[in-house]
């Protein structure tokens, strides 16, 4: 079945500086779908990206979707402690809405 | 109501009971999710509904999980004779399923920490 991989599993950042963290899927997706989940807490829908190259921003963070559909990349920039969570790609199965999550980049800021 | 809700948030079950968990989705949601998720990893795909109809259980990992929603609104995740490996978080997931090719949002719930002892 569809298996989606993120890297790093952990990232222990300075506050003020930047990062990526990439998720690859086995599959191409018709989608890509981020999440964060603050510790303790439960998913929260960051964003989606449906076209091939394409690169969506949120304030201080930058998503992109591969060329062929089947890698992503998070990219924050003057990271603060607001950013501490888990951030998790997701991708649908190819029949129905049914997600494939990947294991997640759990963020870690010291300030 | 304004979002996902479930019950209990915590359950504590003795290895052999069973237990019934609860999701109430955003309302007017046709499509509800049950996901499952260990401590450090993802959530993973449990089963799925469109309205009552149950489409997809493939990721119900024995016959000791059921689920139901009878009405198309508030769905039930039963699991009998709990074993410690079903300890996790279940996390309830609705969506409002639009018409077209794209994925619709996914709103979770705040989810059930099960204990099994």
């Amino acid at each position: 079945g569809q298996q989606v991989m993120q890297i790093p599993q952990y990232q222990h950042v300075q506050e003020g500086e930047d990062f990526t963290t990439y998720c690859n899927s086995s599959t191409t997706l018709s989608n890509i779908q981020w999440y964060k989940q603050r510790p303790g807490g439960h998913p929260v829908f960051l964003i989606q990206l449906v076209k091939s190259g394409e690169v969506k921003k949120q304030k201080r963070l930058t998503f992109q979707f591969g060329e062929a559909k089947k890698n992503s990349s998070l990219h924050i920039t003057a990271t603060q402690t607001t950013d501490v969570g888990t951030y998790f790609c997701a991708g649908p199965e190819a029949a129905g809405n049914k997600l494939t999550f990947g294991g997640g980049t759990r963020v870690l800021v010291k300030p | 109501g304004a979002g996902v809700s479930q019950s209990p948030r915590y359950k504590v079950a003795k290895r052999g009971q069973d237990v019934a968990l609860r999701c109430d989705p955003i309302s007017g949601h046709v499509s509800l999710f049950w996901y499952q998720q260990a401590l450090g990893q993802g959530p993973e795909f449990l089963t799925y509904f469109q309205n009552e109809a149950q489409l997809d259980k493939s990721g119900l990992p024995s016959d000791r999980f059921f689920a139901e929603r009878p009405e198309g609104s508030v769905s039930t995740l039963k699991i009998q004779r709990t074993q410690q490996e079903d300890s996790a978080v279940y996390l309830c997931a609705s969506s409002l399923d639009l018409a077209g090719g794209h994925t619709d949002t996914q709103y979770f719930g705040p989810g059930t920490r099960l204990t099994v002892l």
